[in-house]
């Protein structure tokens, strides 16, 4: 059972356009949701975080928004780079447990 | 410095054979995984030990045998490799409810 699930699978995106990536997720325990950026031969690496004591965090050209309610998430990529071109996973992870779980990733293509 | 560091970074072998995987971090964290990331890209827990000691065991086969001789350590020992344990395996560790750091992944391919 899948328990985050992430969309779209693969994104194609114009340089200077926002890519965005929605995440959902169905055990309101979860209360930890970060996103990953992998690149080709190397491990994910922490993109940015939120809890959902808050709707909105922002880093740089990086955001993600945060619906409680709706129990989902997403993250959009202002002024998108060829540089940002890499997969982009979404996890959750709760306070009792010892685990992420992550979205089955999209594939970000930022064409020049 | 390597926060997670992970060896071998690539491993091939026959079908059958035992092999290891060995991973320390440098953080202090107290939490250590074992991910594995197959062809499609889909990241899947298969362990997880706080100070040393199991907390979850995914449905992994009992093949899979992770040992952790301190809290900076944890390997992966997989006994019969099988072609469908061609994957990427990453370690990770993190802080209680924390980040989660990765290391650079090991490419087990077996034949």
């Amino acid at each position: 059972q899948q328990q985050v699930k992430q969309s779209p699978q693969s994104l194609i995106v114009q340089k200077g356009g926002i890519s965005i990536i929605n995440c959902a997720y169905e055990n309101t325990a979860f209360d930890y949701f970060p996103w990953y950026q992998q690149f080709p031969g190397k491990g994910p690496a922490l993109l940015i975080a939120i809890r959902p004591d808050v709707s909105e965090k922002k880093e740089g050209r990086f955001t993600i928004s945060f619906n409680k309610s709706a129990k989902q998430f997403s993250l959009h990529i202002m002024d998108s780079q060829p540089g940002d071109s890499a997969t982009y996973f979404c996890a959750a992870s709760k306070a009792s447990g010892n685990q992420f779980y992550f979205g089955t990733g999209t594939s970000l293509t930022v064409i020049p | 410095d390597t926060a997670v560091s992970q060896t071998p970074k690539y491993l091939v072998t026959q079908m059958g054979n035992d092999k290891s995987i060995k991973c320390e971090q440098n953080l202090g964290h107290d939490t250590m995984y074992w991910y594995k990331q197959d062809s499609k890209k889909f990241l899947k827990i298969m362990f997880s030990y706080n100070n040393k000691e199991l907390i979850i065991n995914e449905t992994v086969p009992n093949r899979f045998s992770p040992k952790s001789p301190d809290k900076a350590h944890l390997n992966l020992h997989i006994n019969s490799l099988e072609l469908g344990d061609s994957a990427v395996y990453f370690c990770a560790s993190s802080r209680p409810f924390g980040k989660a750091f990765f290391g650079q992944g090991t490419r087990l391919t077996v034949v």
